[in-house]
């Protein structure tokens, strides 16, 4: 797992501001994901991406926006649609062929 | 589409004691089961993982069974350690999405010396 990198690992977000966390990996994975976690709760889907310049909603997709340009790059954006953004934000990448995940070191996200 | 629960939420046990987790799953097709470990403020990693193609694997103090019937798997460590603190997650296939996997909410396991 030490082949995903994810930035800042602390973000802070204004009201009514978009911000963008960056997730990359080096692993040759073609599948990578968004998951959401808060406190008490398991990880949530937000988008996830199968293969480049293809990408499909989760769970909880509302407020949230992604793009797949580069097979190593799948960042996310929290718009200022999404009203509950503070969590931890954690990328995992994993073969098309699905099996084992490996996860970034998350982004934390808070609201001033 | 898969739904994924935990027990215990919380689990705790005395240094050199075995502790049990189990997750069931709802999707009879589900035929990958990982198991992940989260140390507070850190990334999920994976300890260890099942296919349905075998009953139980095993790696040095931790093994995962798994009953496709009764459709549940259990997470077992042996001769805990204080390290083991930390939460566990158990996953399956989220069979809507693509390969992401669904996640259960996860077990705190305190291991006390």
């Amino acid at each position: 797992d030490g082949g995903i990198t994810q930035s800042p690992k602390y973000l802070f977000r204004k009201e009514g501001q978009n911000v963008t966390l960056s997730c990359e990996q080096n692993l040759n994975h073609d599948a990578m994901y968004w998951y959401r976690q808060d406190p008490g709760q398991g990880l949530r889907l937000i988008y996830y991406s199968q293969i480049v310049n293809d990408f499909q909603k989760g769970d909880i997709a509302e407020g949230y926006s992604v793009s797949r340009e580069k097979k190593e790059s799948f960042p996310l954006t929290v718009t200022s649609a999404q009203k509950n953004p503070t969590a931890f934000y954690l990328c995992a990448s994993s073969r098309t062929s699905g099996g084992a995940q490996y996860f970034g070191p998350g982004t934390r996200l808070l609201v001033l | 589409g898969e739904n994924v629960e935990q027990h215990p939420s919380t689990l705790s046990v005395q240094e050199g004691d075995s502790a049990v987790i189990k997750c069931t799953y709802s999707d009879s097709a589900s035929n990958y089961f990982p198991w992940y470990k989260q140390e507070l403020g850190k990334r999920p990693q994976l300890i260890i993982d099942i296919r349905s193609n075998v009953g139980e694997k095993k790696d040095q103090r931790i093994a995962v069974t798994l009953n496709k019937t009764a459709k549940h798997f259990s997470l077992h460590i042996t001769e805990t350690q204080p390290e083991d603190s930390a939460v566990y997650f158990c996953a399956a296939p989220h069979n809507q999405a693509g390969t992401a996997l669904i996640f259960g909410k996860g077990t705190t396991l305190s291991v006390s010396s």
